[in-house]
């Protein structure tokens, strides 16, 4: 069965660091989403992706942040000079139309330092 | 303001009863709604979903009932086993597909 595949795992990084999350969505899936959970608490929207651009971001997704997909197969998150809370588990997600279930990563959860 | 939240923070059952997990959201004009699973360390997993011209959904040992007039959904899992034993969220679909999470229900079940 097709998959969302997330790298690294986990990823720790010094605070003011920059740091890459890589995902690869369902091969024939047209949106890409990020989202985040913070320890304990809920998951948050950051951005939507569609047609090599950003469809929609939230208020969360400030200049820091930036997503790019390089290549036919990976979606990834940049974050330029990461702050102690952005520490979380960042979950990649993917669908085939805006209205069809989104199929989740396992996550990268980062630690900010 | 837009929420989508859950009566209920925990919740704990015998195995093989049935379970009931309930999520209340705010926007009237929303048309599509997801339960995820979510087990410890690992990322949402879609269970069931509906739409908004639908008041019950049913899947393999789950059922979604939709109540647009109070705004409110619930997630119905029959003869509930120790695998079922996650955080089940209520996700509500908004326009450009982002999905406005609920806060979680812990469901426990004890053999």
């Amino acid at each position: 069965e097709p998959e969302v595949t997330q790298t690294p795992s986990h990823q720790v990084t010094q605070m003011g660091q920059e740091v890459i999350l890589r995902c690869v969505p369902i091969s024939n899936h047209l949106y890409f989403y990020w989202y985040r959970q913070i320890l304990g608490q809920k998951v948050e929207f950051l951005v939507s992706f569609y047609n090599n651009e950003i469809s929609e971001k939230s208020e969360i997704f400030d200049d820091q942040f930036s997503v790019e997909r390089p290549d036919g197969s990976n979606f990834t998150l940049k974050i330029r000079s990461t702050k102690l809370e952005d520490s979380a588990m960042y979950f990649c997600a993917s669908s085939e139309s805006r209205v069809r279930e989104q199929f989740f990563g396992p996550g990268t959860r980062l630690t900010v330092l | 303001g837009e929420s989508v939240g859950l009566h209920l923070p925990t919740l704990s059952v015998q195995e093989g009863d049935n379970s009931i997990i309930n999520c209340a959201y705010s926007n009237s004009a929303s048309d599509y709604f997801i339960w995820y699973k979510q087990e410890s360390g690992k990322g949402p997993q879609f269970i069931i979903d509906i739409r908004s011209n639908m008041d019950k959904r049913q899947g393999q040992r789950v059922t979604v009932l939709l109540n647009k007039t109070v705004k409110h959904l619930s997630l119905q899992i029959a003869a509930t086993q120790p695998g079922d034993s996650a955080v089940y969220f209520c996700a509500e679909n908004r326009a450009g597909g982002r999905l406005v999470f609920g806060k979680g229900t812990k469901l426990t079940v004890n053999p």
